[in-house]
């Protein structure tokens, strides 16, 4: 069964970068089926899709959030990882990352999601 | 892009039947939808996809007969029959903008609160 799990540190402060991996489980992010995106949501509020990457490398960014999304995969390690520069309190929310499909782009499953506050 | 329009909360009795809609804006009547359910304090899961021909594909796994769905015009409808505690849930839907190797983004929208009564 694949799982997804979020790592990185939950506190980052104002105009600094932050950055997130998922290692996936129970399954390669080398297949052909698939891209791994970037989700979050913040406090008390709807879902915002981040980007996604396929595993050779190629990105998806959503345009809003381009200027300062890096998304990159290592297939070696089996994850793909997020940076966000020049974060302000308005970047604080839970990130989750998922897999997606490349036929229908649903995004299934998901990982528990890791909250990121930007505070200093 | 399509904007996608939820009605905040809803609310239903145990046993009874519940309807969530999502609306497509003006013009993007061919989109397809998919609905996510978040129950509190964990990730989402995917529970189907709804076009103007009603699912596509197949359910996600685990996800019970009890819910379907169809399409007309602009809306997106999720329908959960006979309505159990643990069906006390945000469901969020989301649209793909492309298809396929051609999928440009992805566009959610607010969510509603499903209050089991």
């Amino acid at each position: 069964q694949l799982q997804l799990q979020e790592s990185g540190p939950g506190l980052v402060k104002p105009s600094e970068t932050l950055s997130l991996t998922c290692t996936v489980s129970g399954g390669s992010i080398s297949s052909s089926s698939y891209y791994w995106g970037w989700i979050r949501q913040p406090p008390g509020k709807g879902l915002e899709w981040i980007g996604s990457i396929y595993y050779s490398g190629s990105t998806y960014y959503n345009p809003s959030l381009k200027s300062r999304v890096t998304i990159s995969v290592d297939t070696s390690k089996n994850q793909f990882s997020l940076k966000l520069s020049s974060v302000t309190a308005a970047d604080t929310a839970v990130y989750y990352c998922a897999r997606q499909g490349r036929h229908y782009n649903w995004f299934d499953p998901w990982g528990q999601g890791t909250l990121v506050t930007v505070s200093s | 892009q399509p904007v996608l329009t939820q009605p905040p909360s809803a609310s239903a009795s145990l046993g009874a039947s519940v309807t969530l809609t999502c609306t497509l804006s003006s013009g993007y009547s061919n989109y397809k939808v998919d609905w996510y359910q978040q129950r509190p304090g964990k990730g989402p899961r995917f529970v189907m996809r709804v076009g103007t021909g009603g699912i596509v594909g197949s359910k996600g796994d685990g996800i019970p007969d009890r819910f379907s769905v169809l399409g007309s015009g602009l809306n997106r409808y999720l329908t959960i029959k006979n309505i159990q505690e643990e069906d006390e849930s945000d469901y969020h839907c989301g649209a793909d903008h492309g298809s396929g190797s051609n999928f440009v983004f992805v566009v959610f929208g607010g969510g509603t609160k499903l209050t089991v009564l």
